[in-house]
């Protein structure tokens, strides 16, 4: 149980386009998900969180017009990079709360994005 | 922000050599969490962690939270090669589940045959 899904799991694209991430919690569901970055050799940063029907809550520092986040679903959520740049290759990882058993929470594979 | 110092950033032992690693806060958190991440992956949940002075175990792994909320370890017996990978701390506040979590640095486990 409390399987997490991401697609894709990896994606290049040029500078100036745009790129979506989906999340998915496949047997569960999930009123909040959480997406990270992490670059190379470093630790996980959190990014945004994401509750499903309404607007996520942005850390500090993290451009809300540039990652679009959108939770429509208990069981889906998407980052969206808009006019992605070298700088934000990275590897984006989100994870979806499971808070009837456990109350914690359970990460995706990864989707590495790489922007030419 | 909150920071968790996550030490040792790595260790090369033998294999069947027992692992030891510890997280330290310089604020409280309400819940701990311990990750292994295999490259290219995302984390894995191994153990978690609920109450201050809880002792848990996972089969050859063993975490505590400690007394005053601000620290924890894990340690790992026995090692086998599977074991080799980043080790994450992560940390949750008083949200609950609907806080996202401060992750450390890693530790990156080296095992030698």
């Amino acid at each position: 149980g409390a399987v997490v899904s991401q697609h894709p799991s990896w994606v290049i694209c040029k500078s100036g386009t745009s790129v979506k991430i989906e999340c998915r919690s496949l047997d569960f569901q999930a009123t909040t998900m959480f997406w990270y970055r992490q670059f190379p050799k470093q630790s996980l940063m959190l990014m945004a969180t994401s509750n499903e029907g309404s607007k996520a809550t942005y850390e500090q520092g993290v451009e809300k017009d540039k990652f679009l986040i959108n939770h429509a679903s208990l069981t889906l959520s998407t980052l969206t990079v808009t006019s992605a740049h070298p700088e934000d290759s990275s590897f984006y990882i989100c994870s979806a709360r499971e808070w009837t058993i456990t109350d914690t929470q359970y990460f995706g594979p990864g989707t590495r994005l790489t922007v030419l | 922000g909150q920071q968790l110092n996550q030490s040792p950033q790595s260790m090369f032992i033998q294999e069947g050599e027992d692992v030891s690693m510890n997280c330290t806060s310089s604020s409280i958190f309400n819940t701990w969490l311990w990750y292994k991440q295999d490259p290219g992956e995302g984390p894995v949940l191994l153990i978690a962690l609920y109450k201050a002075g809880e002792l848990t175990s996972n089969g050859r792994l063993t975490a505590q939270f400690g007394i005053t909320r601000k620290d924890s370890f894990l340690n790992i017996s026995a090692s086998i090669p599977s074991d080799v990978g980043i080790y994450f701390c992560a940390g949750r506040g008083s949200g609950g589940g609907a806080d996202g979590l401060t992750f450390g640095k890693g530790t990156h486990l080296i095992i030698q045959p």
